[in-house]
């Protein structure tokens, strides 16, 4: 059975610095893997996906990750953070037939 | 653009009380699925539909039942509401069925239903 981890449950950056979210994941075969953003009182929304193409995801908002499958990892980064970007994000994995699973979440905090 | 659509947004309920979130899509999606939200816990999936006429148990679904009524149609009810099931109940869809789902495609949500048990 697949599983996720989020190392940390909250991350502080200042506005302009890198964005660095972990994620490890563990899966039988080969994943894909997810990653969503939630602002504050809304639905979740597609960041980026890794479906076994190139290891390097691009997302919306200037976010990317990269697959490493030797290091079962999956981290989020963006070069420089903006005060929209403070949200709770979620590490989702998924193989074969099984629905997703999801990270327990790290929330970003982004000070000015 | 609808999207997903869950019903009510708020409620209050009495322990012991009984009642159903509705959630409908309008993108003709096959697969659809039940999340509940709790602090520190991520998303867990109660309840999911493969597609039209099937449900399968998630990772929590003691308490709840589900019925897909049509494919556009997927609702959870909670038959005697306990304070455990206080919770951010979130109601989501995929094209494809959980084949589909697990090879990448992505999860289309709803905006959520806040649900307090007293």
């Amino acid at each position: 059975a697949q599983s996720v981890t989020q190392l940390d449950s909250h991350v502080s950056v200042s506005e302009g610095t890198p964005v660095l979210l972990r994620c490890n994941y563990s899966s039988s075969y080969s994943p894909s893997l997810f990653w969503y953003v939630q602002h504050p009182n809304k639905g979740l929304q597609l960041l980026l996906k890794y479906t076994s193409a190139a290891t390097l995801v691009k997302g919306i908002n200037g976010f990317e990750a990269e697959f490493k499958k030797s290091e079962t990892s999956f981290h989020l980064t963006k070069p420089s953070a903006h005060m929209s970007d403070a949200a709770e994000y979620f590490c989702v994995v998924s193989d074969r037939n099984t629905p997703l699973v999801f990270g327990k979440g790290t929330r970003l905090s982004v000070i000015a | 653009n609808a999207g997903v659509t869950q019903t009510p947004k708020f409620q209050v309920l009495k322990t012991g009380q009984s009642m159903t979130l509705q959630c409908a899509q309008d993108m003709n999606h096959n697969s659809m699925y039940w999340y509940r939200q709790d602090p520190g816990m991520g998303l867990r999936l109660i309840y999911y539909s493969a597609s039209e006429g099937t449900t399968d148990k998630g990772e929590v679904p003691n308490g709840y039942n589900v019925s897909r009524l049509n494919k556009r149609e997927f609702s959870l009810r909670l038959e005697s509401a306990a304070p455990s099931q206080t919770s951010v109940y979130f109601c989501a869809s995929a094209g494809g069925t959980v084949r589909g789902t697990g090879r990448g495609e992505k999860l289309f949500f709803g905006s959520g239903t806040q649900l307090s048990v007293l």
